[in-house]
């Protein structure tokens, strides 16, 4: 199973928005709406965003917005913060064999 | 306070054997599935295995399957994973992760490095 396609990085100036794709095929994004996003800080470890494509767990700001269109998957962040800068994971459930399988990541510059 | 521990990290030998563990606090821990994910250095986040709650249903990515084995002792809320048969490209940093109902991760811990060099 391949990993789920990240663009390698993307960047914003503060108070923009900007939006993270994450393509997957019919066998995992496309099949269940289970994809989560995950934001992690150098050295730190992983920090879930988005569950179930466009849920926001307790406590993220709702700057964070997710949705999902056939075998795509979109993180979106409006009004960037210095403290955005980070990188971005995409995954989704993918069942079978393969289970759950990962974005390669996405670095955010916040400029 | 909700918190996962990883430990038992460390330089092996390829070919040799390790066993991590990671100790829950601040939650039900025998409600929960649980999951291992790893990452190489300067590289993604990769999922390794899951456990159901009662510990009798386990899954493994394929590049592990045959040589790692997760388990659950709920009684002591912990989890863990025995490496067998390790090789380099299994270097990393090792995260154990509590699964929700979504199939998503809401809780991780620091993590725990292991080097496979000889």
């Amino acid at each position: 199973q391949s990993a789920l396609t990240q663009p390698a990085s993307v960047s914003g100036s503060p108070g923009q928005s900007i939006t993270i794709s994450c393509t997957g095929t019919s066998s995992d994004v496309g099949s269940y709406n289970l994809v989560s996003w995950y934001q992690q800080h150098p050295g730190k470890a992983p920090k879930l965003m988005i569950y179930e494509g466009s849920k926001r767990p307790s406590g993220v700001s709702s700057r964070f917005s997710g949705s999902k269109s056939d075998n795509t998957a979109s993180l979106t962040i409006s009004g960037l913060q210095a403290e955005d800068e980070a990188d971005y994971y995409c995954c989704s459930y993918a069942g079978g064999s393969t289970n759950w399988v990962f974005g390669g990541g996405t670095k955010l510059t916040v400029l | 306070e909700v918190q996962l521990v990883e430990s038992g990290g460390g330089l092996v030998q390829p070919g040799g054997s390790l066993r991590l563990s990671c100790a829950a606090s601040g939650f039900t821990f025998s409600i929960y599935w649980m999951h291992w994910v790893r990452q190489a250095p300067g590289k993604g986040l990769v999922w390794v295995s899951r456990i159901n709650s009662d510990g009798d249903s386990t899954t493994y990515a394929d590049s592990v399957k045959g040589r790692f084995t997760i388990s659950r002792d709920n009684a002591k809320n912990t989890l863990y994973l025995q490496m067998n048969s390790l090789r380099a490209e299994d270097t990393a940093v090792y995260y154990c992760a509590r699964g929700t109902r979504a199939y998503a991760f809401d809780i991780w811990g620091l993590g725990t490095m292991v080097t496979v060099s000889s």
